[in-house]
């Protein structure tokens, strides 16, 4: 069965940079788009980025950009998602959740979620 | 982009039906059959429920329902059951390999 499975949580100070994995099993890891979703404590989920898994390529919010770096590892059908210059509003649950297959789907066709990993909690604090 | 438009609340009884409503622009759901509808339980991941404006995932049932007219999209959850309680959240493409979300409605069954 397809599951993401996800580091575990992480504390850190304002200014650093967090990296969180999320492993992909069950499916064949280069043949769908991964993408990522944060939720702030309380609040709805934002969109942050995509990555083919296949060539690495990505895409990212306007928000994002400059600070939030996506690579994959196809030989552990890992992707991991750097934060950087992280703030206090940056606290959240960081999800990786499975979108449209490459090839198959087409633009907004690809931004749909059919799974989703358990999420990783992000807390920064001084 | 801005976050698409949910109201904070719904409610029905069990057995009724019970719509939420999902407000873009001409730039997101006004432009494209690209909505999605999210089930979320509390401290538990999204759930798929429908994509693209109103296609049902296979293990969805088909008292959930979605539709749009112009920039609103709607999610219909029809015989509602206690364990329909949950967060809802569309979402929409935007373009330019753009995705975004709506705020989020609290459903309650009453």
């Amino acid at each position: 069965q397809v599951q993401l499975v996800q580091s575990g949580a992480e504390v850190k100070k304002p200014g650093a940079s967090v990296k969180v994995s999320c492993k992909a099993s069950g499916y064949s890891f280069t043949s769908y788009y991964l993408h990522w979703v944060r939720q702030a404590p309380g609040q709805g989920l934002e969109w942050m980025v995509r990555i083919n898994p296949s060539g690495g390529s990505s895409s990212y919010a306007q928000k994002f950009q400059g600070r939030v770096t996506v690579t994959r590892d196809p030989s552990t059908s890992t992707v991991y998602m750097e934060l950087s210059s992280l703030r206090s509003d940056d606290t959240a649950v960081y999800y990786c959740a499975r979108g449209g297959a490459l090839g198959y789907c087409s633009g907004g066709g690809c931004f749909s979620f059919d799974y989703w990993s358990q999420g990783t909690l992000v807390t920064v604090s001084s | 982009q801005s976050a698409l438009t949910q109201p904070p609340s719904a409610s029905g009884s069990p057995g009724q039906s019970v719509t939420i409503s999902c407000t873009g622009t001409s730039s997101d759901v006004g432009n494209y059959n690209y909505v999605s509808w999210y089930q979320q339980h509390p401290g538990k991941a999204p759930k798929l429920m429908i994509y693209e404006v109103n296609k049902r995932p296979s293990g969805v049932p088909d008292r959930f329902s979605g539709s749009k007219s112009g920039n609103t999209a709607s999610l219909t959850v029809s015989g509602l059951q206690a364990e329909d309680e949950a967060d809802y959240y569309c979402s929409s493409y935007a373009g330019s390999n753009n995705l975004v979300f709506g705020g989020g409605t609290k459903l309650t069954v009453l």
